[in-house]
């Protein structure tokens, strides 16, 4: 498959910790990196890679981590600021490249 | 600290082309790195449509644009170029440029410029 998939919203309560996560038969043999998205903005880069990259100015509330066919990005104790949209994006075998559908979070 | 500003976004009808340009700014060395045109239509996902090494020598496109759309650089003016051709409506979307990480097993996607939009209608 040629896909990343995403669950289309998610909810946490503020200060709590969220799981994304991103399936997809391209995770098997590549890491997926993360973005972040607010309305009106463009995408920008919250985690990357195997070793929990985040560029400099990512709070490290931001992990990630990868199984099988699934990354996943956890917010550890979520802040009203990090309500967004948020993508997973990866290689594929075939040269290209893919995102996710994308996740719209919800910080109640 | 890289900057990214892209630019030629405008309405365009069904048929018709348009250049978006894509200037960076500060950072690393522009030829030293590969870059990638990503683009979102109104309200929807983000979806990738073309890559180019820093040589101009690797070159990918998604299906949806393959035989439209081209990408060029010119790294003596730090310039990404996307030349799109044959314009649809299904085309309109903003349209990001950004440069393109690669290591052995993952790529990242940083930074990212402001967007252009690019409307196609009749």
């Amino acid at each position: 498959s040629s896909e990343l998939t995403q669950d289309p919203a998610v909810s946490v309560a503020l200060g709590q910790t969220v799981r994304i996560t991103c399936q997809g038969d391209s995770l098997r043999r590549y890491y997926a990196s993360w973005y972040q998205q607010k309305p009106g903005q463009a995408p920008v880069l919250v985690m990357y890679g195997k070793d929990n990259n985040r560029p400099s100015g990512i709070p490290d509330r931001f992990s990630g981590s990868s199984s099988g066919n699934t990354a996943s990005l956890t917010i550890t104790g979520a802040q009203a600021e990090d309500e967004a949209d948020y993508y997973c994006h990866s290689r594929s075998t075939s040269g290209n490249h893919l995102f996710g559908g994308g996740t719209k979070l919800t910080v109640l | 600290q890289a900057q990214l500003v892209e630019s030629g976004g405008g309405l365009v009808k069904p048929g018709g082309s348009l250049r978006l340009s894509c200037t960076a700014s500060g950072g690393p060395t522009f030829s030293d790195f590969y870059m990638t045109w990503i683009r979102q239509a109104p309200g929807k996902g983000l979806e990738w449509v073309s890559y180019i090494s820093g040589t101009g020598s690797d070159i990918y496109y998604a299906d949806s644009v393959k035989g439209r759309f081209t990408i060029s650089r010119d790294n003596g003016k730090n310039s990404l170029y996307l030349q799109m051709n044959s314009l649809r409506v299904e085309d309109t979307a903003v349209y990001y440029c950004a440069r393109d990480w690669r290591s052995s097993w993952y790529n990242w996607l940083h930074p990212w410029g402001q967007g252009t939009l690019v409307t196609v209608s009749s």
